[in-house]
């Protein structure tokens, strides 16, 4: 298995929800990450696990949370998000040396209304 | 502030000539860099890196180039398919940091 799963491929919430997404991969990699990319912009990071404890968070709003329940799931809880939240949620991890670069996921595609 | 620049939005280039993409950086602590490549509604694909100490990296049809003096490096993609029609990002290291800071991509397209 080569791959990130993320899930769902999109999502579209309200303002006063709270919904998940999920990352989950199964090649032993044990760094994780977030990214978030909104059009036409490069990724931007805002979270890394390092075997499974949060190692970096790039200043971002709590109404992101990040979890790692085990060292192939990676999750980010959403709550109270705003409409400039909108963007594409890019999971991605490494084996651990960034310089043989990340695997990524899919992405979520997130819709805030 | 734009750490590592792609200055071409996109890039148009016939079937079976060479693609060259350029990136420009300014942080002199990058100790590594990376292509990668990007189709609509998928992620990013890591295609190739390259070391800060090294001039030159090479791959099947896929070259990266790196120019300390000038804090730039290029892909070259030799022959250009058209399955190489993607986004194509630049991403640079931090020497001891674990992330990568991302150019803002450069479009290409292969014409037949």
């Amino acid at each position: 298995d080569t791959e990130v799963t993320q899930t769902p491929k999109h999502l579209v919430m309200g303002m006063t929800n709270k919904k998940s997404l999920k990352c989950e991969q199964h090649m032993g990699h044990r760094a994780m990450y977030w990214y978030k990319q909104k059009a036409k912009k490069p990724p931007e990071l805002m979270f890394v696990y390092s075997y499974e404890k949060l190692s970096i968070n790039e200043s971002v709003p709590s109404r992101f949370s990040p979890e790692c329940p085990n060292s192939s799931l990676l999750n980010l809880h959403l709550h109270a998000l705003q409409p400039e939240d909108s963007a594409l949620y890019l999971c991605a991890s490494t084996r651990g040396f960034i310089g043989w670069g990340y695997t990524f996921g899919s992405g979520t595609r997130l819709t805030v209304v | 502030d734009q750490q590592v620049k792609q200055n071409s939005p996109s890039l148009s280039v016939q079937e079976g000539r060479i693609s060259i993409l350029n990136c420009d950086y300014t942080n002199s602590m990058f100790d590594y860099f990376l292509w990668y490549k990007k189709y609509p509604a998928e992620g990013p694909t890591f295609l190739i890196s390259i070391s800060s100490i090294k001039d030159k990296n090479e791959d099947g049809r896929f070259t990266v180039f790196l120019n300390k003096s000038a804090k730039h490096l290029s892909l070259h993609i030799v022959p250009s398919q058209p399955g190489d029609s993607a986004v194509y990002f630049c991403a640079a290291k931090i020497q001891g940091a674990q992330k990568l800071v991302f150019g803002q991509g450069t479009r290409l397209t292969i014409n037949p």
